[in-house]
């Protein structure tokens, strides 16, 4: 079974780009990787799923390495807005067999 | 689309005493999920249904009870609570497969 590792908190200040990397060493071939943004009192929310090489959206980028032992989510120049809590996710399977293996969370603060 | 509900938003019980956290989808998603959030601990599944009638369990599922008799509902039971199970309490729902999980607002447990 995987397990995602990422950072409990990062800073960063308006205008840069936020690189968090998440490390799922037991990946399998089939298992997608997908990132959530959560804000206080409220749900998370998807931001971007990818399964390799570089995935693209209007908020965001997933760079996933050939070996698909980590991801980094990549926030081009963010804004105070972006203050959040990301949720790297796993997912191993599909249907009944589906597993969703979530890492802890990383804590990103947004100065002025 | 209202998306996904729930209701209560707030709660407060006194140990012992049961109750039904209520959870709604109007996406006609097949997967549902409950979800207890604490601090330092990320997410955690509780319970799980992959379509109506079946459910399964999943990390943390003592205490608490699920029945899925429609598509839309998914209800968790709390049997007995205990202040152990105060706690953010989020329900999921998304399509089969590796689907974006949709989230509830979530309801807050605090149990005396």
């Amino acid at each position: 079974l995987a397990k995602t590792t990422q950072p409990i908190s990062m800073d960063s200040y308006e205008g840069q780009e936020v690189n968090i990397t998440c490390s799922h060493n037991n990946i399998a071939t089939n298992d997608y990787i997908t990132w959530y943004q959560q804000f206080p009192s409220q749900g998370p929310r998807f931001i971007i799923q990818g399964y390799k090489t570089k995935v693209t959206n209007e908020v965001a980028s997933l760079f996933i390495p050939a070996d698909r032992k980590s991801s980094t989510l990549s926030l081009p120049r963010v804004s105070l807005s972006d203050t959040a809590v990301y949720y790297c996710l796993v997912v191993q399977g599909a249907g009944n067999n589906r597993k969703l293996i979530w890492g802890l969370g990383t804590s990103l603060a947004v100065n002025p | 689309n209202a998306g996904v509900t729930q209701t209560p938003k707030f709660q407060v019980l006194k140990t012992g005493q049961s109750m039904t956290l209520q959870c709604a989808q109007d996406m006609n998603h097949e997967y549902m999920s409950w979800y207890r959030q604490d601090p330092g601990m990320g997410l955690r599944l509780i319970h799980y249904s992959v379509g109506a009638g079946i459910t399964d369990q999943g990390e943390v599922p003592n205490g608490y009870n699920v029945s899925r008799s429609t598509t839309e509902d998914f209800p968790l039971r709390l049997l007995s609570a205990a202040p152990s199970q105060t706690s953010v309490y989020f329900c999921a729902s998304s399509y089969a497969g590796a689907g974006t999980q949709y989230f509830g607002p979530g309801t807050r447990l605090l149990v005396l």
